[in-house]
């Protein structure tokens, strides 16, 4: 079983939709939890870090459910820019080491 | 500010010959990672130094990877003899110690060994 999983999609969403991904971890000991947004042949840039209490930035939440060890990541309003891949990304405590998922792909249609 | 600063942007070569990958962090950033990523798959960590030690290099394949961060600047990763199933994107990073957790890629170099 990989560390972190994600669905790898795609994602078809008309603009405007309400989309939302999930990433499992296996490591109880991650303490560390992040999204990043790779578009095609790019580089994977931070979207957000994902906290406990759960964080949002305009049309973007990220939850985390340390319980049931996942973290979500939800896109109000799907933009066509949004068309991207999404990947989620752990850390363990007192590590510097980042594991990322293999990434979920997003297509938003006009 | 400049980002992370990568060359070549593009290699390709056949098995069995050498490569190196050329690496410029963004200034201040004493944190550097080597990543390399297949098709479909997320980064895999490769090596990671603090200035100029490599602190983590367990998933290097130190049979035929090297690497080294000369002055805890500039970074380089060589692979010799290169192989088909070395073919990915090798994607730099670095952070500096006030904001560990945010990790600064650059543009990456995508190899194709044929």
């Amino acid at each position: 079983r990989k560390e972190v999983e994600q669905d790898p999609g795609p994602f078809n969403v008309p603009e405007g939709a309400t989309v939302a991904f999930n990433c499992t971890y296996s490591n109880s000991a991650s303490q560390s939890f992040f999204w990043y947004r790779q578009d095609c042949r790019k580089e994977p840039k931070l979207l957000m870090s994902v906290y406990s209490s759960g964080n949002e930035d305009g049309r973007f939440t990220a939850q985390l459910n340390r319980a049931s060890q996942y973290i979500s990541l939800l896109i109000r309003d799907s933009k066509l820019s949004d068309s991207a891949t999404y990947l989620c990304a752990v850390k363990k405590t007192g590590g510097f080491k980042t594991i990322f998922g293999a990434g979920t792909r997003l297509f938003v249609k006009a | 500010e400049a980002g992370v600063v990568q060359s070549p942007r593009y290699k390709i070569i056949e098995k069995k010959q050498p490569v190196a990958f050329w690496c410029n962090p963004i200034s201040g950033h004493n944190t550097l990672y080597w990543y390399r990523q297949n098709l479909g798959q997320g980064p895999e960590l490769l090596i990671r130094y603090e200035n100029e030690e490599a602190v983590d290099d367990s998933q290097l394949p130190k049979d035929r990877f090297s690497a080294e961060r000369l002055k805890g600047v500039d970074s380089t990763l060589k692979i010799q003899p290169a192989e088909l199933g070395d073919s990915a994107v090798y994607l730099c990073a670095s952070s500096s110690f006030r904001s560990v957790n945010e990790q600064f890629f650059g543009p990456g170099t995508r190899l194709t060994v044929l």
